[in-house]
């Protein structure tokens, strides 16, 4: 059965800290693995990941996937405390369902 | 529309009542999901529509829930006879549909369902 297992469950910073978010995951047949930012309700879109070692960047967040060793990381520079909100990194195997962790919240104090 | 819209944002029921919840896909989006979200959990899957067709609902979690998109495009998740554990955030995402890797799902903001 697939499965995302995401760490730490909870992290408290300042502003101006760098954190790193761990996601890893088992799967049958990957197909991507994706990381959503989730303030209130709806999960926000920020990356999607296929290809191992390839960076995404987007201003003060990048993301990298390590397929052999079967994780992710998201990380956040110089955090604000608008990046306060849970990060999800569901994967998407076989079927056309993502498959969830329970996500880490951040919490980026000024 | 610009983004996944749903309504009602919240609904509170009373045990035992009907309740529909509804979904706006992006418009053109071919698929079209269905999550449950508990307090303090992540989203787990319910239901999925490539158009018409519900061609997964593996995550339903028991007959009390049913899910249709009868036009391809709007859908409905119907809970019958609610109970206390049903109260949960219900997502629903829609995407292209295009075969492959890449399809990205876009979520609406749920609808907070809470069951006294």
């Amino acid at each position: 059965e697939d499965k995302v297992v995401q760490s730490p469950l909870s992290l408290v910073v300042h502003e101006g800290d760098t954190v790193t978010l761990n996601c890893s995951y088992e799967v049958t047949n990957f197909r991507s693995l994706l990381w959503y930012k989730q303030e209130k309700k709806a999960p926000t879109f920020l990356f999607m990941l296929t290809s191992s070692g390839i960076e995404k960047k987007s201003g003060r967040l990048s993301s990298i996937l390590d397929k052999k060793e079967l994780f992710s990381i998201l990380n956040i520079t110089a955090t604000q405390t608008g990046d306060s909100a849970v990060y999800l990194c569901p994967i998407r195997g076989g079927s056309e369902k993502l498959v969830f962790g329970k996500g880490t919240k951040l919490t980026v104090n000024p | 529309g610009a983004g996944v819209s749903q309504s009602p944002r919240y609904k509170v029921a009373k045990r035992g009542q009907d309740v529909a919840l509804r979904c706006d896909p992006i418009s053109g989006h071919v698929s079209l999901f269905w999550y449950q979200q508990a307090l303090g959990q992540g989203p787990e899957f319910l239901t999925y529509f490539q158009n018409e067709a519900q061609l997964d609902k593996s995550g339903l979690p028991s007959d009390r829930f049913f899910a249709e998109r009868p036009e391809g495009s709007v859908s409905t998740l119907k809970i019958q006879r609610t109970q206390q554990e049903d109260s949960a955030v219900y997502l629903c995402a829609s995407s292209t549909g295009l075969a492959g890797r890449t399809d990205t799902q876009y979520f609406g903001p749920g609808t907070r369902l809470t069951v006294l």
